[in-house]
């Protein structure tokens, strides 16, 4: 079982690329999300996608983007990318959909904007 | 809205010695809590849950109890070990509608032999 995969597991880039981070999960769950972690400031919400066709924005959504086509994938976009977004992205999953409310996480990328 | 304080690290403990690792939260109603525990190079771990006041949860020697009165969810672990050299976040989940976790900042701790 995989669980949740990401890919790539680190990347530099440079400033105006765009870039796409990619987040796989095998559980079927319906909820997906997108964190960064940044030192000393923990983990915050990107976007989320309650179920496959539907998406929200969480605390820090300016200069990202994401689509949910279906169950299994939830691609995070960078258009064109800036410095302050150096960070480690974190994608998530849940199956809220009987109320339960605890989230997987996979092994996150580091993206480093130049 | 929700949040959730957690004391800040980073901590430094003997192997042996006993861990607190203090959390509070903020939320409407009843939230479910949460520590996710982060190993070095590696995602976010669920290392234990509680879902309603007095529920104690427990794994890995860890415990931390729901406390409705001071609005707490500290975690404990009486004997702790090098291979918990980690860094630990207190999260909570209020439901009605939204799925998302609000974390805390994370604390990190370091156990030396």
């Amino acid at each position: 079982i995989a669980g949740i995969t990401q890919a790539p597991t680190s990347q530099i880039l440079a400033a105006g690329r765009r870039m796409t981070l990619r987040c796989t999960q095998d559980m079927r769950h319906n909820a997906m999300y997108w964190y960064r972690q940044d030192l000393g400031l923990g983990l915050r919400l990107i976007h989320y996608s309650n179920t496959a066709g539907t998406t929200g924005k969480g605390e820090v959504p300016d200069g990202y983007s994401v689509s949910r086509a279906n169950t299994d994938d939830f691609p995070l976009t960078l258009a064109s990318a800036v410095p302050s977004q150096t960070s480690v992205y974190f994608c998530a999953s849940s199956d809220s959909r009987a109320g339960a409310d605890t989230q997987y996480f996979g092994p996150g990328t580091r993206l480093t904007v130049l | 809205g929700n949040s959730v304080t957690q004391m800040e690290g980073p901590v430094t403990l003997s192997e042996e010695a006993f861990l607190t690792i203090n959390c509070t939260y903020t939320a409407t109603g009843y939230p479910s809590l949460f520590w996710y525990v982060q190993y070095p190079g590696e995602g976010l771990q669920l290392l234990l849950k509680a879902t309603k006041a007095d529920d104690k949860g427990s794994n890995k020697g860890f415990e931390a109890t729901y406390r409705k009165e001071t609005t707490s969810f500290h975690l404990e672990k009486g004997s702790v070990q090098v291979s918990d050299s980690a860094v630990y976040f207190c999260a909570s989940y209020s439901g009605a509608g939204s799925y998302q976790l609000t974390f805390g900042k994370g604390t990190k701790l370091s156990v030396i032999p």
